[in-house]
């Protein structure tokens, strides 16, 4: 089974300060995603990776920046956390199955 | 503007009853679309699929099914049960990526 792991699942930061999350896939998956669900929104993408070094916009990036170096990692860093950012982070990584797989998920609360 | 719309934030049925959640996109050139089950505090669960080359598919006591004239898609719970009760997500693949819906809320009672 693929496992998507989130390394925090709870965290609070303070406003202004830099916040990572890091996810890590063990199914040699090219492509890599985070999201963010808020209530009535969904799932919204932030970001997605198709391969190492490589990155792309999802439909909502202001705010955030990734980054993978490997291929199994791939990280969400928001440089200057706000209140606004206080939400659920989803990880998820995916190959030609063309379904992605997903992570415990993150919540996030930035005061 | 959103892509994959799910309408009805919410849902409640009865035990052994069917549930029918819906689901509207507006891109014709989706050809995948997918159904995801999320709890509160986990992540979601891929359910069940479906291919724009069919009009419907089952897996057990799920059924999804897909009119693309009207480019609506349903998933259909049968008997429906309380552990059904969750967040359900459509979304459709574009270019390896989901575009997902809003969600709807399923609450099975007894």
């Amino acid at each position: 089974d693929v496992k998507v792991t989130q390394s925090s699942r709870y965290l609070v930061k303070r406003t202004g300060e830099k916040v990572f999350l890091e996810c890590v896939q063990d199914m040699d998956h090219e492509n890599m995603f985070w999201y963010r669900q808020d209530p009535g929104l969904g799932l919204r993408l932030i970001y997605f990776s198709y391969d190492v070094k490589m990155k792309e916009k999802g439909d909502i990036p202001e705010g955030y920046s990734v980054s993978r170096e490997k291929k199994e990692r791939f990280s969400l860093i928001l440089e200057s956390a706000s209140t606004n950012q206080t939400s659920m982070y989803l990880c998820a990584s995916s190959s030609s199955d063309r379904y992605s797989d997903f992570g415990e998920g993150s919540w996030l609360t930035v005061v | 503007d959103q892509q994959v719309k799910q309408n009805s934030p919410s849902l409640s049925v009865q035990e052994g009853r069917i549930s029918i959640l819906n689901c509207d996109y507006t891109n014709s050139m989706f050809d995948y679309f997918l159904w995801y089950k999320k709890y509160p505090a986990e992540g979601p669960t891929f359910l069940i699929s479906i291919s724009s080359i069919k009009d419907k598919n089952e897996d057990g006591r799920f059924t999804v099914f897909l009119n693309k004239s009207a480019k609506h898609l349903s998933l259909h719970i049968v008997p429906s049960q309380p552990g059904d009760s969750a967040v359900y997500f459509c979304a459709a693949v574009d270019s390896d990526k989901l575009i997902f819906g809003t969600g709807t809320r399923l609450q099975v009672f007894p």
